[in-house]
């Protein structure tokens, strides 16, 4: 069974970059696993944010950027603000028209 | 703008069933995938499944193969999720999503629907 590992947290100070990763249990992430990230704020539904590895979403500030980092899909925050403070969920493409969420990221800004 | 909304769920009893239906609205929803993924109280979020726009190719998570069906009428504009044998584990806020540009069964889910809960108890 595919599993896909997140950091279960991470903390950033405001104005501060962190990159948060994800990873597959066996193998390596590439385009083909087609990552895509989501922030949720409890209590309310996903926001998408990056899809296809680095397309960002509608709205989505540039502050957010997805990619490759060696053999994980990362996605990365500049000049964390606040409201930044979410939890962040990925997913991979495994093949066979089956989809694996991590277990998601709590990111805290402190 | 396009608009994804759940049917309400509710509660239900172990080993007993439930269908969810999504009303789209906003693009052509013959033209996209669909997916199902869910979210169980205080946990992540779990892919449910996935269906093609022409209702041609499904595909399930492990967890609910041969008790959960994706289907979908493309002539109302409505995705469904039938669910049978449900188990205590099922219970989660269900979230219907639209993958991106017309996209097919390996585009992500992208566009989410607000969301609705399903309880499994006796």
């Amino acid at each position: 069974q595919t599993v896909v590992t997140q950091e279960p947290s991470f903390s950033v100070s405001p104005g501060g970059t962190v990159t948060l990763t994800c990873g597959l249990s066996s193998g390596s992430v590439s385009t083909s696993n087609n990552p895509s990230w989501y922030q949720q704020a409890p209590g309310q539904t996903p926001r998408t944010l990056i899809y296809n590895t680095n397309t960002r979403s509608s709205g989505v500030p540039d502050r957010f950027s997805g990619f490759i980092l060696g053999n994980k899909a990362a996605l990365t925050i500049t000049g964390a603000q606040a409201d930044d403070e979410s939890d962040y969920h990925c997913v991979l493409y495994v093949g066979g028209g089956i989809w694996v969420f991590g277990g998601g990221t709590k990111l805290t800004v402190l | 703008q396009v608009q994804l909304v759940e049917s309400r769920g509710g509660v239900v009893q172990p080993g007993g069933s439930l269908g969810l239906s999504c009303a789209a609205s906003g693009f052509s929803f013959n033209s996209y995938a669909m997916h199902w993924v869910r979210q169980a109280p205080d946990k992540g979020l779990e892919w449910v499944a996935v269906l093609s726009y022409d209702g041609g190719h499904k595909y399930y998570a492990e967890s609910v193969k041969g008790r959960f069906t994706i289907s979908r009428d493309n002539s109302k504009n409505t995705l469904f999720l039938q669910m049978n044998s449900l188990r205590a584990e099922d219970t989660a806020v269900y979230y219907c999503a639209r993958v991106p540009n017309q996209g097919i069964v390996t585009s992500p889910p992208t566009t989410w629907g607000r969301g609705t809960l399903v309880t499994v108890s006796s």
